[in-house]
């Protein structure tokens, strides 16, 4: 099966400016997670998708960083404007189902952002 | 709320030497444990979990993982170490409220030829 598709894989941009993410999960997973890697630390979620509706979205900095999934399927992440702090790789992942806690995930290769 | 420690940023092994990666957690219930991997440039990949049953857990590329109740630790395994077994490893537990994967800082693993 195809894997959890994102891009851009790199993105550079100044402080201030926007930028947006792209995540296509494997398909038919309904579950979809958005997390933030900063460089020496574990992913940290962001958000959670159960279909197209947000299930946990306590950690995203909402002044400043958005997400959607639309159709239930593709996700996309934004941040606007961006902070030197948000330098990071934004990890998405998608799993079958909230039903199934014992499942794993299956990550995409991930969004190394730079702010300059 | 879950948390999970590696105790360890870094650990080194000779190549053919048994290696350990350490892992705690706390958690309210039962837990739910996973170990992913990290390749440089690439996202996480999944080794093993343990859900229930036997404490002794075996996954991907000759990696196994001890349940250990009584001391909350899910230590990483493997007999023989490959200098391809070097990377960035991730220990991430949930409950049974199927709450989202919390994950460890993470333990640099190198492989000494």
């Amino acid at each position: 099966e195809a894997g959890v598709a994102q891009s851009p894989r790199y993105k550079i941009i100044e402080k201030r400016q926007s930028v947006a993410f792209w995540c296509n999960p494997i398909s038919g997973h309904a579950t979809l997670y958005w997390y933030q890697q900063i460089l020496g630390q574990g992913p940290k979620l962001l958000i959670q998708f159960q279909n197209n509706g947000v299930v946990d979205d306590s950690q995203l900095p909402k002044d400043r960083f958005s997400a959607e999934r639309l159709k239930g399927v593709d996700s996309t992440l934004k941040i606007q404007p961006a902070k030197l702090e948000d330098s990071a790789v934004y990890l998405c992942a998608s799993s079958e189902s909230l039903g199934r806690p014992g499942g794993g995930y299956t990550f995409g290769s991930g969004t190394r952002l730079t702010v300059v | 709320a879950q948390s999970v420690a590696q105790p360890e940023d870094q650990v080194n092994v000779a190549e053919g030497n048994p290696l350990t990666v350490k892992c705690t957690y706390s958690v309210s219930g039962n837990p739910y444990l996973f170990w992913y991997v990290q390749y440089p440039n690439r996202g996480l990949q999944f080794l093993l979990k343990y859900i229930t049953g036997d404490n002794l857990v075996k996954g991907s590329y000759g990696f196994e993982a001890e349940f250990n109740k009584s001391q909350t630790s899910f230590h990483l395994k493997k007999p023989s170490a490959l200098v391809s077994d070097s990377a960035l490893y991730f220990c991430a537990v949930r409950d049974l409220r199927n709450t989202p994967l919390v994950f460890g800082k993470g333990t640099r693993l190198s492989v000494i030829a």
